[in-house]
């Protein structure tokens, strides 16, 4: 049973407007989640981190928050740029001394000029 | 060279061939993994290595064989493959640092297809 889910296989938003990429997690010992951006040919790239201590983390653009209630976070792109259009991950991670991340599927975000 | 890399970065091979991947890391990085990544699915984690220790095994067939001589080095050695092998592999490396969670740093990964 996947421990990490991104329901939405793809994504298509307006260059401009804000992308909301959704991740859902089951293990309620996750206390670290990341996300990667992945395009094709390449290896997937370090986006953006938050810490179960935190709602919300931002780095320019991109800001993630999390409900650790319901087991969601989620990544906001805003403005969405067409260099946005990747693959992106969500991955979780038990423990900040972990070596191990749980991933999703991945979305699929493009960004309409 | 800097970050992550990986050769070859496309692999033709038949079942009954024997092929190495390579994977190099220059970020001065003591854990290195190996994932696997199947059309539509997760990425899997296959191997990890912590100061050249194995130390993670997630129950891969004996076809693939991981080698870590240093921690700035790491080979997958295959052998026997099945067509359903055919996937992306890739490597990745991670700073251990007491305490602090670090990121880990993917190579562009070697596309494996076996015939």
């Amino acid at each position: 049973d996947q421990q990490v889910k991104q329901n939405s296989p793809s994504l298509s938003v307006q260059e401009g407007r804000i992308s909301i990429l959704n991740c859902d997690y089951t293990n309620s010992m996750f206390d670290y989640f990341l996300w990667y951006k992945k395009y094709p040919a390449e290896g997937p790239t370090f986006l953006i981190s938050i810490s179960s201590i935190k709602d919300k983390n931002e780095d320019g653009r991109f800001t993630v928050f999390l409900n650790k209630s319901a087991k969601h976070l989620s990544l906001h792109i805003v403005p969405s740029q067409p260099g946005d259009s990747a693959v992106y991950f969500c991955a979780a991670s038990a423990g900040a001394g972990s070596y191990q991340l749980t991933f999703g599927k991945g979305t699929k975000l493009s960004v309409i000029p | 060279e800097t970050g992550v890399t990986q050769t070859p970065r496309h692999l033709v091979m038949g079942m009954t061939n024997k092929k190495s991947l390579k994977c190099e890391q220059h970020l001065g990085h003591n854990a290195m993994y190996w994932y696997k990544q199947s059309a539509k699915k997760p990425l899997e984690l296959m191997f990890v290595y912590n100061f050249k220790e194995q130390t993670e095994n997630n129950s891969v067939p004996s076809r693939f064989s991981p080698e870590c001589p240093n921690s700035s080095h790491l080979f997958l050695h295959l052998h026997t493959l099945q067509p359903e092998d055919s996937a992306l592999y890739l490597c990745a490396s991670k700073a251990l640092a007491g305490g602090a969670f670090n990121e880990q740093f993917f190579g562009p990964g070697t596309r494996l297809t076996v015939l």
